[in-house]
């Protein structure tokens, strides 16, 4: 549901230092599952992605990391810069390609 | 490629108006659309899931007759916001995948709606 006053937790990092989110996921069932980045105003932006069968999948400066047994996600970026800054969503793909989206973690680069 | 688009980017309407929305796929042929909801510092929400050409399917607690969707070609959905009130005020969010993908989906911009 939707909650008012909610507040994304956030991840301060220095630009140049990796950066690394985490997200839980709900259902254990679900195959595939996505990364987004989303700017102030703007759609989310497919970052990567990474099917059930994989524990590990890289992309340019992204990693993405799958743990099936706590059902858990996380999106390793490497020299963060000051561009990088966003919101960051997990979502896993449900039945019938549904997307339920993760509650979102902010990113702030600091220069 | 896969781009979406969505128009208007916002508008804003007085209480009881009703509001069209458009997402189009400009360079993909998106037998499925998907249309969300995001409050402010909240993640997204889908409403609603579109098939070319036949009814919407609506997620549990969205009104299908306060918000009218419609997917009457491959490459655009519309979502109508009817009767309008300032709790609908949101940020309407579209994705769409396409007819030789299985399960990628691709966003739209958005639509920042107030209602006034």
């Amino acid at each position: 549901g939707e909650s008012v006053g909610l507040h994304l937790p956030t991840l301060s990092v220095q630009e140049g230092d990796n950066s690394i989110i985490n997200c839980a996921y709900s259902n254990s069932a679900s195959d595939y599952f996505i990364w987004y980045k989303q700017e102030s105003g703007k759609g989310p932006q497919f970052i990567i992605d990474i099917r059930s069968n994989m524990d590990k999948r890289q992309g340019q400066r992204v990693t993405v990391l799958l743990n099936k047994t706590v059902k858990h996600l996380s999106l390793q970026i490497a020299a963060t810069q000051p561009g990088d800054s966003a919101v960051y969503f997990c979502a896993e793909n449900m039945w019938g390609n549904k997307l339920v989206f993760g509650a979102g973690t902010i990113l702030r680069v600091k220069s | 490629g896969a781009v979406v688009s969505q128009h208007p980017s916002w508008v804003i309407c007085k209480s009881g108006t009703s509001v069209k929305i458009e997402c189009r796929s400009l360079d993909f042929q998106a037998t499925t659309m998907f249309w969300y909801r995001q409050f402010p510092k909240q993640s997204l929400m889908l409403m609603a899931t579109s098939n070319e050409g036949s009814k919407a399917t609506y997620e549990q607690g969205v009104e299908k007759d306060k918000f009218l969707i419609n997917h009457a070609s491959l490459t655009l959905s519309t979502l109508t916001v009817t009767s309008a009130h300032p709790e609908d005020s949101s940020f309407y969010i579209c994705s769409g995948i396409g007819v030789h993908s299985t399960d990628t989906q691709y966003f739209g911009p958005g639509t920042r709606l107030t209602v006034l």
